[in-house]
């Protein structure tokens, strides 16, 4: 079962620009996450929010949370093109579980 | 440096074959976790399994086995009763979360990539 979805599917922006992906998720969470995949690579855990939190900020990346509109946003700035990568935001499934969307691939070109 | 293995990197099946993917892991987790990737896909879980000697079916466990005999391992077992196997198998580790099921955040493996023979 798919909680989050990610929007866009897919994005491609040039270096430096900033890069914005949303997911939306359908019941009520106690916190959400996002996380990072190089291709042909596991997953690398970005940021937790937490459900009483609205942001949250890590070194270039800034989450925002709306619970009312079951909605999250990841914010990465001044992109590189070491950012390239997929996207994925995870909400909790309750019995320590996590259902993930299906992600937004990030291309950012030189 | 604590981490999460698995292996091997790439694995083929021939029909009828039951294969094994290894988990081991480092970071004295309780929590393990198995997840299936199927292509521009996102991730469905397969088994979990809280503590030791102890594990529950995901989404998608049909076709599937694991053990949790040590709180360093947890292998994945792909049977012949899985028609379509083929995929990218990930494995994850967790410490155990809060009062009401609050979730940490989970730490990868780089994945074992199944394909038919």
């Amino acid at each position: 079962s798919q909680q989050g979805e990610e929007d866009p599917q897919a994005l491609s922006i040039q270096e430096g620009e900033n890069a914005t992906m949303n997911c939306s998720y359908k019941t009520s969470i106690n916190n959400l996450q996002w996380y990072r995949q190089n291709s042909g690579r596991g997953l690398v855990h970005l940021i937790l929010i937490r459900s009483n939190e609205r942001e949250k900020h890590s070194g270039r990346l800034r989450v925002t949370l709306d619970t009312s509109k079951k909605s999250s946003s990841l914010l990465i700035t001044a992109s590189r093109a070491a950012d390239t990568a997929s996207y994925f935001c995870a909400t909790d499934a309750g019995a320590q579980k996590l259902v993930f969307g299906q992600g937004t691939r990030l291309t950012i070109n030189p | 440096d604590g981490g999460i293995t698995q292996s091997p990197k790439y694995l083929f099946r021939k029909e009828g074959q039951n294969v094994t993917l290894s988990c081991e892991q480092n970071l004295n987790h309780d929590a393990m976790y198995w997840y299936r990737q199927d292509p521009g896909q996102g991730l469905r879980l397969i088994y979990y399994s809280q503590i030791v000697n102890d594990f529950q079916k995901g989404d998608i466990a049909e076709g599937y086995s694991v053990s949790r005999e040590k709180k360093e391992s947890f292998p994945l077992t792909v049977t012949s009763a899985q028609k379509n196997p083929t995929a990218f198998y990930l494995c994850a580790s967790s410490r155990r979360g809060g009062i009401g099921g609050s979730n940490q955040p989970q730490h990868f493996g780089d994945g074992t990539r199944l394909s038919i023979l």
